[in-house]
């Protein structure tokens, strides 16, 4: 039962343009959101976060998106440059951000120069 | 700047052996985490302290699977017996509790390889 979707396992976008990277929960207890940067042979890195009591939060080029009636999250990046090609995960917490984070499996971006 | 800190980065044994993996978090950090990840699935949490308190284990977590954090500092994870399904990376991670964000501080993971 997974709780957290990345239904898109990879995305190509050209060097400029935007990436939008898409996510769903299941478990509406979930009341924090956070995506998390992934490159090969690092750990997880935090890129942008979200409450449940918002419905947008933006950080220079990362901006993500909170449809809590549909249980959809997005993160947009724009413009997107050669050095955001990574794995991202999404992720939830509940009780105040206070649970284990629960990922997603990950989508990879790979931005075309 | 001390993040967070695994060792060793790169384990290679043979089914059956036992493998511990050691993890010291950032030091104001509380909490500290045990995540695994395996090819083209996202971390999967495993166990998690705070201080020397384990609060929860995950049903992935089989008996032959240990973890300690003796002091409230530093944790291993010990695998006993180990099989080729545990080939994996294992990550930690540490936070503050009650921080307000949900936020993990991960280390670059140990890689475990069963032959």
């Amino acid at each position: 039962d997974q709780q957290v979707k990345q239904n898109s396992p990879s995305l190509s976008v050209q060097e400029g343009r935007i990436s939008i990277l898409n996510c769903d929960y299941t478990n509406s207890m979930f009341d924090y959101f956070l995506w998390y940067k992934k490159y090969p042979a690092e750990g997880p890195t935090f890129l942008i976060s979200i409450s449940s009591i918002k419905d947008k939060n933006e950080d220079g080029r990362f901006t993500v998106f909170l449809n809590k009636s549909a249980k959809h999250l997005s993160l947009h990046i724009v413009p997107s440059q050669p050095g955001d090609s990574a794995v991202y995960f999404c992720a939830a917490s509940g009780g105040a951000g206070n649970t284990p984070l629960v990922f997603g499996k990950g989508t990879r971006l790979s931005v075309i120069a | 700047d001390t993040g967070v800190s695994q060792d060793p980065r790169h384990k290679i044994t043979k089914r059956g052996q036992n493998v511990t993996f050691r993890c010291d978090p950032i030091s104001e950090h509380n909490r500290l985490y045990w995540y695994r990840q395996t090819l083209g699935q996202g971390p999967e949490f495993l166990t998690y302290f705070q201080n020397e308190a384990q609060l929860e284990k995950s049903r992935l977590l089989s008996d032959r699977f240990s973890a300690e954090r003796p002091k409230g500092s530093f944790s291993t994870l010990e695998i006993q017996r180990t099989e080729q399904g545990d080939s994996a990376m294992y990550l930690c991670a540490s936070s503050l509790a009650y921080s307000g964000t949900g936020e993990l501080f991960f280390g670059e993971g140990s890689r475990l390889t069963v032959l």
